[in-house]
C-alpha cells in the first residue's frame, strides 16, 4: 500500500525554467511534508518542509504548495539549474506525540538541461 | 545542521554472514532512525532507534534480522545478521533535533552480498 506516490519517475527541463514535481498522499493523518533531493552516492538532502496549517512555503528559488483537499503537493523550483539535477522524494509524516516517521515517495529524478 | 558520518560506505559480503553499521553523529539528537533503499525503490524505515532502550521496528522488520544498538545521543549501530542476496541495498542512518523536526541523513551504507 503506497500511502505517499510521485506518479512521474523523470522530468526534463530546460535551464532557466520552471520544474515542477508532483506528490499525492493518501493518508489523512499526514500533518506534516518535506522534500528531499538526492545526488548518486549521497544520502537524501532535506529541501524544504510544509505544515498541514498552511498551503504554501516559500525559501529562496524552491516553493511547495499543499492542497489538503486533494491531497496533493507539489514542489516548484524556479529558475532551474544544472545542478538541481538529482532524484527527488517526497515525504509525509503523522505527529505521534513523541516522534513522527517518514513515509517517501518513490521518487522523481529531474534532469535539468542547458 | 548535524554532521552525519557512516561506516562502512560500502561492503560486499558472503551469504550467511552479518555486517554492523556504525552512525555517528557530531552533535546530541534526540531521535535517530535506520533506513533501507532497495534497489530501484524508495527509503522504507526499518525501525527507531531509542536511546537506552529497544528499538522500536516497523512491520516487517524484527529485532533478530536487524538488531539495532543505541549506547548515547551521538551514537548507534544496525547488524545485518545472516545476510541473504535480498538485503543487498542502501542503508541509511537519519537523526532529527526534536520530534517534529526535519530529519538528516548519512551518506548510507551500500551492501551488496553475494
Amino acid at each position: 500500500d503506497q500511502q505517499v506516490k510521485q506518479n512521474s519517475p523523470s522530468l526534463s527541463v530546460q535551464e532557466g525554467r520552471i520544474s515542477i514535481l508532483n506528490c499525492d498522499y493518501t493518508n489523512s493523518m499526514f500533518d506534516y511534508f518535506l522534500w528531499y533531493k538526492k545526488y548518486p552516492a549521497e544520502g537524501p538532502t532535506f529541501l524544504i518542509s510544509i505544515s498541514s496549517i498552511k498551503d504554501k512555503n516559500e525559501d529562496g528559488r524552491f516553493t511547495v504548495f499543499l492542497n489538503k483537499s486533494a491531497k496533493h503537493l507539489s514542489l516548484h523550483i524556479v529558475p532551474s539549474q544544472p545542478g538541481d539535477s538529482a532524484v527527488y522524494f517526497c515525504a509525509a509524516s503523522a505527529w505521534l506525540g513523541t516522534a513522527s516517521k517518514l513515509t517517501f515517495g518513490t521518487g522523481t529524478r529531474l534532469q535539468v538541461t542547458l | 545542521s548535524a554532521v552525519i558520518s557512516q561506516k562502512p560506505s560500502r561492503d560486499i559480503c558472503q551469504r550467511g554472514t552479518s555486517l554492523t553499521i556504525q552512525c555517528q553523529v557530531d552533535s546530541q539528537v534526540t531521535m535517530m532512525f535506520w533506513y533501507r533503499q532497495q534497489p530501484g525503490q524508495s527509503l522504507t524505515l526499518i525501525a527507531t532507534a531509542n536511546q537506552g532502550s529497544e528499538a522500536t521496528y516497523e512491520s516487517g522488520f524484527v529485532i533478530d534480522k536487524f538488531p539495532i544498538s543505541r549506547p548515547n545521543l551521538t551514537f548507534s549501530t544496525l547488524t545485518v545478521s545472516n545476510m541473504s542476496p535480498e538485503d543487498s541495498s542502501i542503508y541509511l542512518c537519519s537523526v532529527s533535533a526534536a520530534g517534529n523536526q526535519p530529519q538528516h541523513f548519512g551518506d548510507g551504507t551500500r551492501l551488496s552480498i553475494l
